[in-house]
């Protein structure tokens, strides 16, 4: 079975610019997640979807961070424009997210490691 | 707010010698997760635990939740240097989303 797939994998852009990273969750997984994570902390979530739609964007700064998944299956996560601080990795995760099972595990891609510099 | 409060936040020992990791919190979850992270990798599950009491082991790491449901330990015996990376645990709320711990640095020396 393949995992989910992340491109690029390292990123290096200037203050300002934009940035796009994509995502192709395991097949079948219905939850998809975008975290952010700061070298040696726990990953923050950014944004979840279920399918196609949004459950959860609480955590993401809309000003400038947009994400969409498009039929389901892929999704993508821009910044427009990027700041010194959103230099970080970010992580792309799925989950079957199966009803009254009560377990929600994740499995993660190998992340972009952002630099804005 | 759900938090949960990992320690130690770093961890530097011999190979050999034994560790604990501590996940805890004032909330309940329905289920714990346990992940290692490597340097330039995403993190990869190694265990979930459900039940109250529940003990799981793989291999030399053992792994408890608490019976209350709101803290949980990581045991690792005779640590090797391919032990070493950033474990993080992971407690599982109603909105299939995970609360995640700050990670325990893990550096094994041989």
């Amino acid at each position: 079975e393949a995992g989910v797939a992340q491109s690029p994998r390292y990123k290096i852009i200037e203050k300002r610019q934009s940035v796009a990273f994509w995502c192709n969750p395991i097949s079948g997984h219905a939850t998809l997640y975008w975290y952010q994570q700061i070298l040696g902390q726990g990953p923050k979530l950014l944004i979840q979807f279920q399918n196609n739609g949004v459950v959860d964007d609480s955590q993401l700064p809309k000003d400038r961070f947009s994400a969409e998944r498009l039929k389901g299956v892929d999704s993508t996560l821009k910044i427009q424009p990027a700041k010194l601080e959103d230099s970080a990795v970010y992580l792309c995760a799925s989950s079957l997210s199966t009803p009254g099972t009560g377990t929600y595990e994740q499995y993660f891609g190998p992340g972009t490691r952002l630099t804005v510099t | 707010t759900q938090l949960l409060e990992q320690s130690p936040q770093f961890l530097s020992i011999q190979e050999g010698e034994n560790l604990t990791v501590y996940c805890n919190s004032s909330s309940v979850f329905s289920s714990l997760q346990w992940y290692r992270q490597e340097p330039g990798e995403g993190p990869v599950l190694l265990v979930t635990v459900v039940t109250g009491g529940e003990v799981k082991k793989l291999k030399r790491l053992t792994f408890q939740f608490g019976d209350a449901r709101k803290d949980s330990s990581l045991h690792i015996t005779a640590a090797q240097p391919g032990d070493t990376g950033l474990y993080l645990c992971a407690g599982g709320d109603s909105n299939y989303q995970l609360i995640w711990g700050a990670g325990t640095k893990l550096i094994i020396k041989p």
